[in-house]
């Protein structure tokens, strides 16, 4: 059964960059059939979408955060990440891993997401 | 972009009884929209996928119906299960979640 786990720092400061990665099991990131994406939630603006990641490395970002991430993957490890630029207190929010099968799509499995807080 | 909008945002509905919510899109994004379910400490559940279509292991009650910029999920009898924010998704267009609609016990 696909796992994903969502790891990270916890806090970190304003101005900072955040960094986080979802190790997937029971699966492979390598498959062609699937795109890995990133997804947050916070009280005030819901889920949004931050991004997505082809296993050869193609990435697609939202227009509007598209100037601050950038996503990777490490096939050898199974794992993708994310990494967020100039972060703000609005970036505090529960960053979410996901699956989905095609880059306009539905995610069909989720990590248990891993809580960001932007604070100094 | 295309906003979602969803209502009512709190809904409060009796075990047994039919809950219908709604999603409306800022622009036309055909049958390109999805459901999910979300309880609290848990992560979205994709309950339905091109506006109507249930994915795997979601029960017959759950119902989704609308094409273009008005979409439907309906819940024909309540369960004590069923309590929880859901969630509708275009991805005709990118991807974009509506702001939720939280079903409580009534």
């Amino acid at each position: 059964q696909l796992q994903l786990q969502e790891s990270g720092p916890g806090l970190v400061k304003p101005s900072e960059t955040l960094s986080l990665t979802c190790t997937v099991s029971g699966g492979s990131v390598s498959s062609s059939s699937y795109y890995w994406g990133w997804i947050r939630q916070s009280p005030g603006k819901g889920l949004e979408w931050i991004g997505s990641i082809y296993y050869v490395g193609n990435t697609f970002y939202n227009p509007s955060l598209q100037s601050r991430v950038t996503m990777s993957v490490d096939t050898s490890k199974n794992q993708f990440y994310l990494s967020l630029s100039s972060v703000t207190a609005a970036d505090t929010a529960l960053y979410y891993c996901a699956r989905h099968e095609s880059l306009l799509g539905t995610f069909d499995s989720w990590g248990q997401g891993t809580l960001l807080t932007v604070s100094s | 972009e295309i906003v979602m909008t969803q209502s009512p945002a709190t809904l409060s509905v009796s075990p047994g009884e039919r809950a219908t919510l709604s999603c409306r899109a800022s622009q036309s994004v055909d049958i390109n929209l999805a459901w999910y379910q979300q309880k609290p400490g848990q992560a979205p559940r994709l309950l339905i996928y091109g506006a109507s279509t249930r994915a795997t292991g979601i029960p017959a009650r759950f119902s989704g119906s609308g094409s273009g910029t008005q979409f439907t999920l309906t819940i024909s009898s309540l369960q004590s299960e069923d309590f929880a924010v859901y969630f509708c998704q275009q991805y005709n267009n990118w991807l974009t979640f509506g702001g939720g609609t939280k079903v409580e016990i009534k």
